[in-house]
């Protein structure tokens, strides 16, 4: 299985600020990588796919960029509703793989 | 608007089978543009992918469950069914149905938590 290593595992912040969650394949992916937002007791929502294109509804302050193994995930002017946990997932080779998370709290 | 409702058991015995299923509203399964998946999550693993299975019955698993897990189609009641064989402690977890758009979940059920213990 690819593995996929996302850091930090835990970030605080501050409303207004920006903050970038990094996940590292252990193997060229291409830019098959998903980013998910989870709140707590919620299922997981999909941001992000194929590295950087915006599922529908989701607002363009959150970003993602890469490519092959090194991808990131940019939220700006963080408001509190975007204090969560985030995951990424690989999907180019059988099984996807998630990363272990990040979560993103208050400071 | 596609939503997806997992069911099923909340407790099961070790050695048991575990059974849910996934009631898809908002959307046919029989769809050829996506496929439909199960991931469960737990403190101890993670986020994890279990299998995944296509319109016209294809399923693709993750080896490491593969030997225990069954999945299924029920297009008249539009849902789809998980099987997870020789449950022990470990594979207690939330478990979430998903509808897969280029095998990336775009949609997930609420989840549902299946304890694993005597």
């Amino acid at each position: 299985d690819i593995q996929v290593t996302q850091s930090p595992s835990s970030l605080s912040a501050s409303v207004g600020d920006r903050v970038t969650i990094t996940c590292r394949a252990s193997q060229g992916i291409a830019n098959y990588l998903a980013w998910f937002q989870q709140k707590p007791g919620k299922a997981p929502k999909s941001l992000i796919y194929a590295a950087s294109s915006l599922e529908s509804g989701v607002p363009s302050k959150f970003s993602g960029s890469g490519s092959g193994t090194d991808f990131t995930l940019t939220i700006s002017s963080l408001q509190p509703e975007d204090f969560a946990t985030y995951y990424c997932l690989q999907y180019y080779t059988y099984p996807p793989t998630f990363g272990q998370g990040t979560k993103l709290a208050i400071k | 608007q596609v939503q997806l409702q997992e069911s099923g058991p909340g407790l099961v015995k070790p050695s048991e089978t575990l059974s849910l299923t996934c009631l898809v509203s908002g959307g046919s399964i029989s769809s050829s543009s996506y496929h439909w998946g199960w991931i469960r999550q737990s403190p101890g693993k993670g986020l994890e992918w279990i299998a995944a299975i296509y319109y016209d019955g294809t399923i693709f698993h993750n080896p490491s469950l593969r030997s225990r897990v069954s999945l299924s189609l029920d297009t008249s009641k539009n849902q789809l069914s998980l099987g997870l064989g020789s449950v022990t402690a470990a594979d207690t977890a939330v478990y979430y149905c998903a509808r897969l758009k280029r095998s990336v979940p775009d949609y997930w059920g609420q989840g549902i938590l299946v304890t694993v213990s005597s």
